[in-house]
């Protein structure tokens, strides 16, 4: 159970183009999603968290129109870089956690690997 | 602050046990994740404690307690599979997870 898929696993693409990333809960329904993005050798970066239905919450120093996110349902939730340049390379990382009164452990997607050349 | 502080790199050998320490000081617990990183691939669940004691599953072990702000992850019989990054996160009062950073675990044979 608790099974996350995330779309695409690799994008390579020219600098600015806009790449969309989905992140979906298969088995379970997630009230929260998270978007964390690593760099090589560093650790995980919480960029922002989205509950369904609602606008998403961004960390200090995300830029929100830079990267757009969408949790339209309880099982789909969409990171958009726009204009992607070199810099945004990276491995971006969704997670989920379902709802409900306990503690939920978040579950990751396999990650999609972003290199803009 | 909220802070974890985790070992950077650890080595063992295979077969062997090796416990990874994590110490926190965060505003409020709501309990305790570890999770295994393979390099280049997304953070999978290990185990979750909240309350004082030790969580067995398998070969790993976590251990919680909460007055000394301290867990740590037990690995027994180790596999050169076990090779990878142990990430310690804490859910704080405001049910927001904080991360640390890894502990790199190196298995020799």
């Amino acid at each position: 159970g608790a099974v996350v898929s995330q779309h695409p696993s690799w994008v390579i693409c020219k600098s600015g183009t806009s790449v969309k990333i989905e992140c979906r809960s298969l088995d379970f329904q997630a009230t929260t999603m998270f978007w964390y993005r690593q760099f090589p050798k560093q650790s995980l970066m919480l960029m922002a968290t989205s509950n369904e239905g609602s606008k998403a919450t961004y960390e200090q120093g995300v830029e929100k129109d830079k990267f757009l996110i969408n949790h339209a349902s309880l099982t789909l939730s969409t990171l958009t870089v726009t204009s992607a340049h070199p810099e945004d390379s990276s491995f971006y990382i969704c997670s989920a956690k379902g709802g409900g009164a306990d503690i939920q452990p978040q579950h990751f997607g396999d990650g999609t690997r972003l290199s803009i050349l | 602050g909220q802070n974890i502080d985790q070992p950077t790199e650890m080595t063992a050998t295979e077969g062997a046990i090796v416990q990874i320490n994590c110490t926190y000081q965060t505003s409020g617990f709501n309990g305790l994740f570890w999770y295994q990183q393979h390099a280049g691939e997304a953070p999978t669940f290990l185990s979750y404690n909240v309350l004082d004691g030790l969580e067995e599953k398998g070969r790993f072990s976590s251990f919680l307690s909460r007055s000394k702000g301290y867990s740590y992850l037990l690995l027994k019989e180790l596999q050169m599979k076990d090779s990878a990054s142990y990430l310690c996160a804490v859910i704080d009062s405001n049910y927001q997870l904080i991360w640390g950073a890894g502990t790199k675990l190196i298995i020799k044979p």
